[in-house]
């Protein structure tokens, strides 16, 4: 069955570094997306990316954040300058379409700044 | 803005009794509704959606129905198993599908004992 893949599964990080954040959605699907939970708290939405542009974003996503997909199989999260706060753990998603509903989520990364 | 509303866990039960995990929302409009199971170590996965009023999603057992009257959406299974162990959350979206902007509720751990 295909999966969404992310790596690495844990990631430590000093605060103030940035910190790349790598997911492989499934190969034919073309709406991606990133979902962080703090430890506690609920899961929540960050972008979502389509045609080589951000579709949607929350007010979580600000500039620090970056999305991109370098090639045709990668989607990643870019941090630039994290914060305590930003300890997470990070979910990347796909679906083949918009419509339909649900899409499939990876195991995810965890995110500790020190 | 759209809210969901999960009972808190953990819930732990015998096997082969009944399941019910309560979901109410908040949104405005017609929202779809959708039931995410987490197993340990692995990703969110999509275990039933339900996209209009009174449609029931159903899988491996498990059932849902969308209650627009009580902005409801409980959880049940007639006989649960050990294997059912995990954490279920309970999520909303009114942006059309995929996993675009969903609105999770935090999530309740279910234990069930042979």
């Amino acid at each position: 069955e295909p999966e969404v893949t992310q790596t690495p599964s844990h990631q430590v990080t000093q605060m103030g570094q940035e910190v790349i954040l790598r997911c492989v959605p499934i190969s034919n699907h073309l709406y991606f997306y990133w979902y962080r939970q703090i430890l506690g708290q609920k899961v929540e939405f960050l972008v979502s990316f389509y045609n080589n542009e951000i579709s949607e974003k929350s007010e979580i996503f600000d500039d620090q954040f970056s999305v991109e997909r370098p090639d045709g199989s990668n989607f990643t999260l870019k941090i630039r300058s994290t914060k305590l706060e930003d300890s997470a753990m990070y979910f990347c998603a796909s679906s083949e379409a918009r419509e339909g509903g649900g899409g499939y989520f990876g195991p995810g990364t965890r995110l500790t700044v020190t | 803005g759209n809210s969901v509303t999960q009972m808190e866990g953990p819930v732990t039960l015998s096997e082969e009794a009944f399941l019910t995990i309560n979901c109410t929302y908040t949104a405005t409009g017609y929202p779809s509704l959708f039931w995410y199971v987490q197993y340990p170590g692995e990703g969110l996965q999509l275990l039933l959606k339900a996209t209009k009023a009174d449609d029931k999603g159903s899988n491996k057992g498990f059932e849902a129905t969308y209650r627009k009257e009580t902005t409801s959406f409980h959880l049940e299974k007639g006989s649960v198993q050990v294997s059912d162990s995990a954490v279920y959350f309970c999520a909303l979206s009114d942006k059309g599908g995929g996993a675009d902007g969903l609105t999770f509720g935090k999530g309740t751990h279910l234990i069930i004992q042979p």
